[in-house]
């Protein structure tokens, strides 16, 4: 079992909708990543978080240490929020970032 | 700034052959890393750096080397390329090694014939 899941693998949304990736691990952790993947590569980050909730814009994340998960979520959808979503935890044995496989999200006009 | 730089973005080896793939940063940041990233898998850990002359193994080190003489560089060779190499290659950086925000480069996507 991956130390790090995420889900949906894969999500199709309409313009406007909200929109939640959820993230779960089971490492003891001293803090969470959400990036995002664009189409054509480069990898920015959105969140660092170790309790709590995060606003930036129209994106929130939030994290819940007791239940080790941490949810993303989008209001008001828009087409160029397409991309892929990641989670990392830095922690675990080796005290490194291990990522999630990642979200695609797909937001339709 | 430039943030962490990556060259080349593209290349096509073939099996065999060598090269290197070059990561700069120009925030001064400690801790470096090189991952690789395969399809329905997380980005993988091969090499990182926690200051100039310093390295260490991640999680898929055979096949590659690194080597950290300035803070601002840190490349890493591919020393004999096979097709298991195929992927895209990113190099981070942060402040130091922990709980610190990750800058990553654009990625270069290399192909092994």
């Amino acid at each position: 079992k991956n130390e790090v899941e995420q889900s949906p693998q894969n999500l199709t949304a309409q313009e406007g909708e909200f929109i939640t990736i959820n993230c779960s691990y089971s490492v003891g952790i001293s803090a969470l990543h959400w990036l995002q993947q664009h189409p054509g590569g480069g990898i920015v980050s959105l969140f660092m978080l170790s309790s709590g909730k995060k606003k930036h814009g129209r994106l929130i994340a939030t994290i819940n240490i007791q239940e080790k998960h941490s949810s993303l979520h989008i209001t008001a959808s828009h087409p160029r929020d397409s991309a892929v979503y990641i989670c990392a935890v830095f922690g675990g044995a080796t005290n490194k970032l291990i990522f999630g496989t990642g979200t695609l999200l797909a937001v339709q006009p | 700034n430039a943030g962490v730089t990556q060259t080349p973005k593209f290349q096509v080896l073939k099996t065999g052959q060598s090269m290197t793939l070059q990561c700069a940063q120009d925030m001064n940041h400690e801790y470096m890393s090189w991952y690789r990233q395969d399809p329905g898998m997380g980005l993988r850990l091969i090499h990182y750096s926690v200051g100039a002359g310093i390295t260490d193994q991640g999680e898929v080190p055979n096949g590659y080397n690194v080597s950290r003489s300035t803070t601002e560089d840190f490349p890493l060779r591919l020393l004999s390329a096979a097709p298991s190499q195929t992927s895209v290659y990113f190099c981070a950086s942060s402040y130091a090694r922990g709980s610190y925000e990750q800058y990553f480069g654009p990625g270069t996507r290399l192909t092994v014939t």
